[in-house]
């Protein structure tokens, strides 16, 4: 079983569209939460972090639900600029990361 | 500019012969890691390092290897290439204790 379960996608959604993607991991002893995005041939950057009590950042909420161990990121009223792969994190502990496989997200204008 | 820098950015090389790819960060972090990455099987960690000589294997560390004599370059050593290894690599470096994580342009490397 992976670490960290993501659905591939691809989503394509309009402008203006809300979408959710959800990712699920496996040790339960992990520590940390995060989603990266990743655009085409480019290396991923650090999106946000996921607390326990959920955070938002504009158009963006992510949630993270330790009893299901799922974590899940929210993004309100897409934008063309949205389009990019999210990468959801897991930290098992000492810096020790494991990565899904990326949901590909494309907004159509 | 807070950064981390990789070199070359693309390599076409042949099976066998030796290459390094380097990697340099400027913003004095502790830890320090490798990752390939390839179609369907997202990032996988080949090598990281909490500290100056301190080095680890990852998920994924045959047929490399790394050191970490300064605090700031990480290189990683492809000792005899093969086709298999033909990835996506890029580093990555983060304060110990955080998954908050910065990550090098990536290089593209082919082993024919």
């Amino acid at each position: 079983r992976k670490e960290v379960e993501q659905d591939p996608g691809p989503f394509n959604v309009p402008e203006g569209a809300t979408v959710a993607f959800n990712c699920t991991y496996s040790n339960s002893a992990s520590q940390s939460f995060f989603w990266y995005r990743q655009d085409c041939r480019k290396e991923p950057k650090l999106l946000m972090s996921v607390y326990s009590s959920g955070n938002e950042d504009g158009r963006f909420t992510a949630q993270l639900n330790r009893a299901s161990q799922y974590i899940s990121l929210l993004i309100r009223d897409s934008k063309l600029s949205d389009s990019a792969t999210y990468l959801c994190v897991v930290n098992a502990g000492a810096n020790n990361l494991f990565f899904g496989t990326g949901t590909r997200l494309t907004v159509i204008p | 500019e807070a950064q981390v820098t990789q070199n070359p950015r693309y390599l076409i090389t042949v099976t066998g012969k030796k290459l390094t790819v380097t990697c340099s960060q400027n913003m004095n972090h502790e830890y320090m890691s490798w990752y390939r990455q390839d179609p369907g099987l997202g990032l996988r960690q080949i090598y990281y390092s909490m500290n100056v000589e301190v080095t680890d294997k990852g998920d994924v560390p045959e047929g490399y290897k790394v050191s970490r004599k300064e605090k700031r370059n990480f290189p990683l050593i492809l000792e005899s290439p093969s086709p298999n290894q033909t990835s996506l690599y890029f580093c990555a470096s983060s304060l110990v204790g955080t998954g908050e994580q910065y990550f090098g342009p990536g290089t593209r490397l082919t082993v024919t």
